[in-house]
């Protein structure tokens, strides 16, 4: 069966700290991987990788992606309190464009 | 402005007494579908649609309805809520061909069912 399993499910972290938030996957046709972060409301996009090794960025953001040992990471550097929010990991299994969730990491973080 | 909307926003029913969702997006994207949100079980897509008059069950479409007729537009309707699906919904559309694609998902539709 097809999963998506995201750690930790929650972190508490102080302004201007560095996260790692961590998404391992088991697919049997992967065809790309996708990070949105969630707020009060809905989802939005952040990131879609596909290709092992090449970095995506965007500001204190970047993610990452390891297809031999089918896993991704999300950095978000110098932490703010905006950054507060779920994050939540998802993959394309290929099948009728399905996505397959990860529950989330829950991230706070205090002024 | 690129975006999905859902209406209504807010919602509180009683058991039984059919209702609509309404989705719509100005992307021009063919995929479009419908999640609920749980609290511990994450998204749980309901249907999906790969273009018009194409829909498919999600893990989740018992008690559930859906229609495309126009591209733009995919309702979701429950013909007779129980309080079970009381959750936060989410209508989402993604676009391109073949390869990988994003989703946009719309603002949330919070439902109550007493």
């Amino acid at each position: 069966e097809d999963k998506v399993v995201q750690s930790p499910l929650s972190l508490v972290v102080h302004e201007g700290d560095t996260v790692t938030l961590n998404c391992s996957y088991e697919v049997t046709n992967f065809r790309s991987l996708l990070w949105y972060k969630q707020e009060k409301k809905a989802p939005t996009f952040l990131f879609m990788l596909t290709s092992s090794g090449i970095e995506k960025k965007s500001g204190r953001l970047s993610s990452i992606l390891d297809k031999k040992e089918l896993f991704s990471i999300l950095n978000i550097t110098a932490t703010q309190t905006g950054d507060s929010a779920i994050y939540l990991c998802a993959v394309d299994a290929g099948n009728n464009r399905k996505l397959i969730w990860g529950l989330g990491t829950s991230l706070a973080v205090n002024p | 402005e690129a975006q999905v909307t859902q209406n209504p926003r807010y919602l509180i029913t009683v058991t039984g007494k059919k209702l609509t969702v309404t989705c719509s997006q100005n992307m021009n994207h063919e995929y479009m579908s419908w999640y609920r949100q749980d609290p511990g079980l994450g998204l749980r897509q309901i249907y999906y649609s790969m273009n018009v008059e194409v829909t498919d069950k999600g893990d989740v479409p018992e008690g559930y309805k859906v229609s495309r007729k126009e591209k733009r537009n995919f309702p979701l309707i429950l013909e007779s809520p129980s309080p079970n699906q009381t959750s936060l919904y989410f209508c989402a559309s993604g676009g391109g061909t073949g390869g990988s694609y994003e989703q946009y998902f719309g603002p949330g539709t919070r439902l109550t069912v007493t």
